[in-house]
């Protein structure tokens, strides 16, 4: 059964740092890794999506790269801002999700960025 | 703007009393989806659809129906809410081909007394 497991759960760092937010999923058998940003009272924005072949994927100050023979992804944000505060959650889609489409969710870390 | 869309964003109501909450998608998306997110449990998947008239049950679907009918929409119903139906629920849409990146919508908080 595939487990998604991000840590830290939560994460407090002044402005400016760089930092980075590990994901970890127990089975390598996936079609996809997807990183989402959740602010309080609203939806899941996504942020990168990374296919099973690839990498890495940079958008901005944002890079998630994928190891996926050890099960490892990783958020790597630059020069951190205090609008970069919300819940960042990493998903996987796993193949024997078929036709479900079915995403599994880690529980997040929620992040601040202090001015 | 491509986006998905719930209404209501937040709901209280009773137990027992019947509710729907809507889903619509705006990017031509075969497939969509049902999550609720709770606390200590994470987001899980309660339904979902491959297509028009093609719906499925996803890891929780106790309590809950969906429909079809129209490709852009995807509703949600709770015909008999229930207290532990409490929760943040998000509607998702993707594509079929490509790169099967999943959007998601605002979330709706239900509270049920």
């Amino acid at each position: 059964k595939q487990e998604v497991t991000q840590i830290p759960a939560a994460l407090s760092v002044p402005e400016g740092e760089n930092l980075v937010l590990n994901c970890s999923f127990t089975d390598s058998a996936i079609y996809n890794l997807q990183w989402f940003r959740q602010d309080p009272g609203k939806g899941l924005t996504s942020l990168l999506l990374i296919q099973s072949s690839q990498r890495e994927q940079t958008s901005g100050r944002l890079n998630a790269s994928l190891d996926k023979s050890s099960g490892r992804s990783t958020l790597y944000i630059a020069a951190s801002q205090p609008g970069d505060s919300a819940t960042y959650l990493c998903a996987v889609r796993p193949l024997s999700s078929g036709n479900t489409g079915k995403l599994i969710f880690g529980q997040g870390t929620t992040l601040q960025v202090k001015p | 703007e491509a986006q998905v869309t719930q209404n209501p964003r937040y709901l209280i109501t009773v137990t027992g009393k019947k509710l729907t909450v809507t889903c619509s998608q705006n990017m031509n998306h075969e497939y969509m989806s049902w999550y609720r997110q709770d606390p200590g449990l994470g987001l899980r998947q309660i339904y979902y659809s491959m297509n028009v008239e093609v719906t499925d049950k996803g890891d929780v679907p106790e309590g809950y129906k969906v429909s079809r009918k129209e490709k852009r929409n995807f509703p949600l119903i709770l015909e008999s809410p229930s207290p532990n139906q409490t929760s943040l629920y998000f509607c998702a849409s993707c594509a079929r081909t490509g790169s099967y990146e999943q959007y998601f919508g605002p979330g709706t908080r239900l509270t049920v007394t």
